[in-house]
């Protein structure tokens, strides 16, 4: 089976640097994929890992570890529209995605 | 370039009727998958089509609901008999191919609500 794990809600300052973890298990393993979802919005693409190591876009850093079954995604400068649900999403083999509850990050002044 | 279309955006039923959603993946796209996201949970996977094929159903409940990818039109998901259980919010999404390192981008989704 598959299981995601991260926290279901963070807080941090305008400005400052927040870091979301996220473990997976599952029995097969294509990609770890970030998303980014506001309220009643649609998913949106944040990044995409399948070797470990960091990527970076911009404000946004993702991680991967195959070995520890672990990504976090971090965001730099953070801004008040940042404000917003984070899902972690492990791809199977079967090519399909299976979600974490995500973690909804609050932003205050 | 327009992203991946649903509609009804919001769609209202009484029990025991039929709720018919609807999704445009974008274009050049010929992979469609459809997520379910019930209140305070995360998306859970329901079925993947390619034009007239269902690849992969494990995820969907095995009465009631059904899902078509025809080679014109819309992917249609379809759910028979409604109950209030189905109360949810239905994504779907859509990858250019088959492949690990395809990403799948998601339309705004169908809110259903079972009176």
């Amino acid at each position: 089976g598959q299981n995601i794990d991260q926290p279901t809600e963070m807080t941090a300052t305008e400005g400052a640097i927040v870091q979301i973890n996220c473990t997976y298990q599952t029995s097969g393993f294509n990609g770890l994929f970030w998303y980014q979802q506001h309220a009643g919005e649609a998913p949106t693409f944040l990044s995409y890992n399948v070797l470990d190591g960091l990527e970076e876009k911009g404000r946004f850093s993702s991680f991967l570890s195959r070995s520890k079954g672990y990504s976090y995604l971090l965001l730099k400068e953070l801004q008040m529209k940042d404000s917003a649900s984070y899902l972690c999403a492990g791809k199977t083999g079967a090519n399909n995605l299976f979600f974490g509850t995500g973690t909804r990050l609050t932003v205050i002044p | 370039n327009a992203g991946v279309m649903q509609n009804p955006r919001h769609l209202v039923r009484r029990r025991g009727q039929e709720a018919r959603l609807r999704c445009s993946p974008m274009k050049g796209h010929s992979h469609v998958y459809w997520y379910r996201q019930l209140p305070e949970e995360g998306l859970k996977f329901m079925v993947y089509l390619q034009k007239e094929n269902i690849i992969d159903e494990s995820g969907m409940p095995k009465e009631r609901f059904s899902a078509e990818f025809p080679k014109e039109g819309p992917s249609i998901l379809r759910i028979q008999q409604v109950v209030r259980g189905d109360s949810a919010a239905y994504f779907c999404a859509s990858s250019p191919r088959r492949g690990g390192q395809e990403t799948q981008y998601f339309g705004p989704g169908t809110r259903l609500l079972v009176l």
